[in-house]
């Protein structure tokens, strides 16, 4: 089955304590991406990757990093968590991004609580 | 700055009415609008996408229209159904790097 996973669906940690929340898709895309999502803010875009070692910054970057060695897995690293990193997160993948648009999907989401 | 927003927060609708979501967006520059759903404990799914030198498209129960003149997108539901009940987002993209960018989301609701 076509899917995007992620690791662990919830997390509740202490402010500081260094965490890796896992996403890994089996389609083959190229282009994957970490959103936060909070009320009444909509979905934010944190990192996006195009391809295999190449990220850039979304919109909300601080705090958090990524990496992508290899095509299929792009982790979220939160090396001090803090309070305000309290949210819903959502990993995504496509085929490349561009003027040709493909559906990206994403995964079932990550509850974390920061305390 | 550039922005991606919905006229309103709720929408409430009668089973078998049509329903219709309006978004406004800000960057004439976009490139592709895509609607989204998400259902309560799920990732946004994908609904339908049309591409800015479009004004229709249509799927399944679904149709865009995309107003360039006013920067007014919507979404259109035929025969709504409960499972329509969920959150919608409209989304552009835009830039050199496809950057997708999400409205804040609005409840449609199905009263049976």
């Amino acid at each position: 089955e076509a899917q995007v996973t992620q690791n662990p669906r919830y997390l509740i940690t202490v402010t500081g304590k260094k965490l890796t929340v896992t996403c890994s898709q089996n389609m083959n895309h190229e282009y994957m991406s970490w959103y936060r999502q909070d009320p009444g803010l909509g979905l934010r875009q944190i990192y996006y990757s195009m391809n295999v070692e190449v990220t850039d910054k979304g919109d909300v970057p601080e705090g958090y990093k990524v990496s992508r060695k290899e095509k299929r897995n792009f982790p979220l690293i939160l090396e001090s968590p803090s309070p305000n990193q309290t949210s819903l997160y959502f990993c995504a993948s496509s085929f490349r991004q561009g003027w040709s648009y493909n559906e990206q999907f994403f995964g079932p989401g990550t509850r974390l609580t920061v305390l | 700055g550039e922005s991606v927003g919905l006229h309103l927060p709720t929408l409430s609708v009668q089973e078998g009415d049509n329903s219709i979501i309006n978004c406004a967006y800000s960057n004439s520059a976009s490139d592709y609008f895509i609607w989204y759903k998400q259902e309560s404990g799920k990732g946004p799914q994908f609904i339908i996408d049309i591409r800015s030198n479009m004004d229709k498209r249509q799927g399944q129960r679904v149709t865009v229209l995309l107003n360039k003149t006013v920067k007014h997108l919507s979404l259109q539901i035929a025969a709504t159904q409960p499972g329509d009940s969920a959150v919608y987002f409209c989304a552009e993209i835009s830039g050199a790097n496809s950057k997708l960018t999400f409205g804040k989301g609005i409840t449609l609701s199905v009263r049976p």
